[in-house]
């Protein structure tokens, strides 16, 4: 258990329509990444907050945001929902200090129909 | 920019073979690098990871990685399999420092199947 928890581990919805997932982090930890797993593009890097604010950007699709609130949870919204959104989406959290671990929760799995 | 390099999308071996995984990395800055293994629906684990500091890099069940900057490679060793080991091994790299550590760029990964 790496102590990233997210939620729901399963999702199933169909095209055009919105979801949103959550993690939380690891107790302490105030960084949060989020990350997409798909067959053909792999693992993404999707976006980062840390203690709230945004910090880097990576190949995020508009359609989709995130933020992170006071208590260091973080979502992410995903929007207009097409079929090659299908994905695992993994939660990862760290100290944000170089160096340290980042810790991957065991991942969001959207299936969109 | 960096990247991430991962030959062999699946390696085959006996049970008690050696195993080596194969990672090249392009970063131009020096880079943090790591391994994760990710067994079958779950999340990715960290094996181990290289920070500026010793070359040898030892991890978690018995596995170890030697950071070679003038072959830009980081490849995954373990002197003998297990079972166990059946997953597929992801290579990472990050930015040493700055405002985006943590933010991976991933490898295509390797599945690694042991054969009794």
């Amino acid at each position: 258990d790496s102590g990233v928890t997210q939620t729901p581990k399963h999702l199933i919805t169909a095209t055009g329509q919105r979801v949103t997932l959550r993690c939380s982090p690891r107790s302490g930890d105030l960084s949060v990444y989020w990350y997409q797993q798909s067959l053909d593009q792999g693992l993404q890097f999707l976006i980062q907050y840390y203690n709230g604010e945004e910090r880097a950007k990576g190949n995020i699709l508009e359609r989709f945001s995130a933020q992170q609130f006071p208590d260091l949870h973080s979502e992410l919204n995903l929007s207009s929902l097409e079929l090659g959104d299908s994905a695992l989406y993994f939660c990862a959290s760290g100290t944000g200090v170089s160096g340290n671990t980042i810790y991957f929760g065991e991942g969001s799995w959207l299936t969109v129909v | 920019a960096q990247s991430v390099t991962q030959l062999g999308g699946h390696v085959s071996v006996s049970e008690g073979a050696l195993v080596l995984l194969r990672c090249n990395y392009s970063s131009s800055v020096p880079p943090y690098l790591f391994w994760y293994v990710q067994y079958p629906n779950q999340g990715l684990q960290l094996l181990l990871k290289y920070t500026s500091a010793a070359t040898l890099v030892k991890g978690i069940n018995g596995f170890e990685a030697e950071f070679k900057k003038s072959e830009t490679s980081f490849h995954l060793t373990k002197p003998s399999a297990h079972m166990s080991d059946a997953a597929e091994y992801f290579c990472a790299v990050s930015n040493a420092g700055g405002t985006s550590y943590g933010k991976l760029t991933f490898g295509q990964g390797t599945i690694l199947t042991v054969h009794p």
